[in-house]
């Protein structure tokens, strides 16, 4: 079956435009996470959306983050104001979360964000 | 202070040997997963294993296994005979309470023909 997809793969701004970063998890997964990973480092957690609970918007790194998950399914998330700081490969899980289950996390190809 | 630590920022191996890619954590949650993750240049990030702080014995799949060590909180990786198709970032993660991951900063294994 299909993956996580995510569009575009690569987006260059200039400082200061908005851009809005697209998931498309796998079908009947419930839940959708986002991270961030940038240049040689680790991933860093940045929202996690669980059926219709509200988000967990504990790693998100300013207000100039949000993201919204329509009808459960495809997710967006917007950056406004963009800062250099905010260049990285920002990548998209989902998974299954059955309780007691094993709840891997899988992850689309991610999208490359270049702030000039 | 880092919950998850990989101490080998890059590792060698020669094609067809085994090698360990070592993680450490920390966590005073009695209830934990760990989850390795390899990661080639293409960048897409594919799971590989998973290993429950409950589960008693090490978790295999095919080359991976874990090498679990409850009391010295390590879950190391061990790829038995290497590929070339090994070569990658490898990052080991936790999850606690909650469903996100922690990640450590990933060890680079560079399979050598």
């Amino acid at each position: 079956g299909a993956g996580v997809s995510q569009s575009p793969s690569n987006k260059v701004t200039e400082k200061g435009k908005d851009v809005e970063l697209r998931c498309d998890p796998i079908s009947g997964h419930t839940a959708l996470y986002w991270y961030r990973q940038s240049l040689g480092q680790g991933l860093e957690f940045l929202i996690y959306f669980q059926g219709n609970s509200a988000p967990d918007k504990s790693g998100l790194p300013s207000d100039r983050f949000s993201a919204e998950r329509t009808g459960g399914s495809v997710s967006t998330l917007t950056i406004q104001r963009t800062q250099q700081e905010d260049s990285a490969v920002y990548l998209c899980a989902s998974s299954l979360t059955e309780r007691g289950g094993l709840d891997t996390q899988y992850f689309g190809p991610g999208t490359r964000l270049t702030v000039l | 202070a880092q919950k998850i630590t990989q101490t080998q920022p890059g590792m060698f191996v020669q094609e067809k040997e085994a090698v360990t890619l070592d993680c450490t954590y920390d966590t005073s949650d009695p209830s934990y997963g760990l989850f390795w993750y390899k990661q080639p240049s293409s960048g897409e990030m594919i799971f590989l294993i998973y290993q429950g702080s409950y589960d008693q014995q090490n978790a295999t799949e095919g080359r991976y296994s874990l090498n679990f060590q409850k009391a010295r909180k390590s879950a190391n990786l061990v790829i038995s005979a290497s590929q070339l198709g090994d070569s990658a970032m490898y990052f080991c993660a936790m999850r606690e309470k909650g469903r996100k991951l922690i990640w450590g900063l990933g060890t680079s294994l560079a399979v050598n023909p």
